[in-house]
């Protein structure tokens, strides 16, 4: 199976803070990668899809680049409501592998 | 509006099985695949696999390849998750959700293995 490093861990910012996270896989998985957002107590939440494609009812705050291994999610701008745990997801090889995921709190 | 309905909570007991349900509405799941994931307390997602209910493949995670069981009922519009022989280490919610990128979820079941 193809694994998915994800850093950091843990990430403390401010409001307005321009935040990134990544996530690396172990073998090409081209463009299929999500990004998800889960607060506390309630199931994950679709944010970013096939790398840069918005979900629908997503700000525009969120944003996803990368290729091949490397991939990266961006919040432009922080927001209070934005304090979760997010998580990449790989789909390409047939099977789908999560990274260990990112806590994010207000510094 | 999609719609995908879990039930609260499963208590089993160490060594039984235990299958889980998951009632989508507003959508059909011939046309998509359906996929479970786990939680276990205070930890990350775990993919356990999916299936296309249109023909019943399915592909599993390695680690959960003995353990669980996917099968779809495309009459009712259900997908079900059997977990055998249970084990503390089963204790975890377990999530349905739908979509090549899992665009829709249920509230997941909390399974507690206890004696």
């Amino acid at each position: 199976d193809i694994q998915m490093t994800q850093s950091p861990s843990f990430l403390s910012a401010s409001v307005g803070d321009r935040v990134t996270i990544n996530c690396k896989a172990s073998q090409n998985i081209n463009k299929y990668l999500d990004w998800y957002q889960q607060k506390l107590g309630e199931a994950p939440k679709l944010l970013i899809y096939n790398t840069n494609s918005l979900h629908t009812g997503i700000p525009s705050r969120f944003s996803g680049s990368g290729s091949g291994t490397d991939f990266t999610l961006t919040i432009s701008s922080l927001q209070p409501e934005d304090v979760a745990t997010y998580f990449c997801l790989q789909h390409n090889s047939g099977t789908w592998t999560f990274g260990g995921g990112t806590k994010l709190e207000l510094k | 509006e999609v719609q995908l309905q879990q039930y609260g909570a499963e208590l089993g007991k160490p060594g039984t099985s235990v299958k889980l349900s998951c009632k989508v509405s507003g959508y059909n799941i011939r046309s998509t695949y359906m996929h479970w994931v786990n939680q276990r307390p205070g930890k990350g997602l775990e993919w356990i696999g999916r299936i296309d209910p249109a023909n019943g493949n399915t592909i599993y995670a390695e680690k959960f390849k003995s353990k669980a069981t996917l099968t779809a009922d495309t009459s009712s519009n259900t997908a079900y998750m059997q977990l055998s022989q249970l084990k503390s280490d089963d204790t975890a919610i377990y999530f349905c959700a739908m979509g090549r990128a899992l665009a829709y979820w249920g509230q997941g079941t909390l399974v507690t293995v206890s004696s």
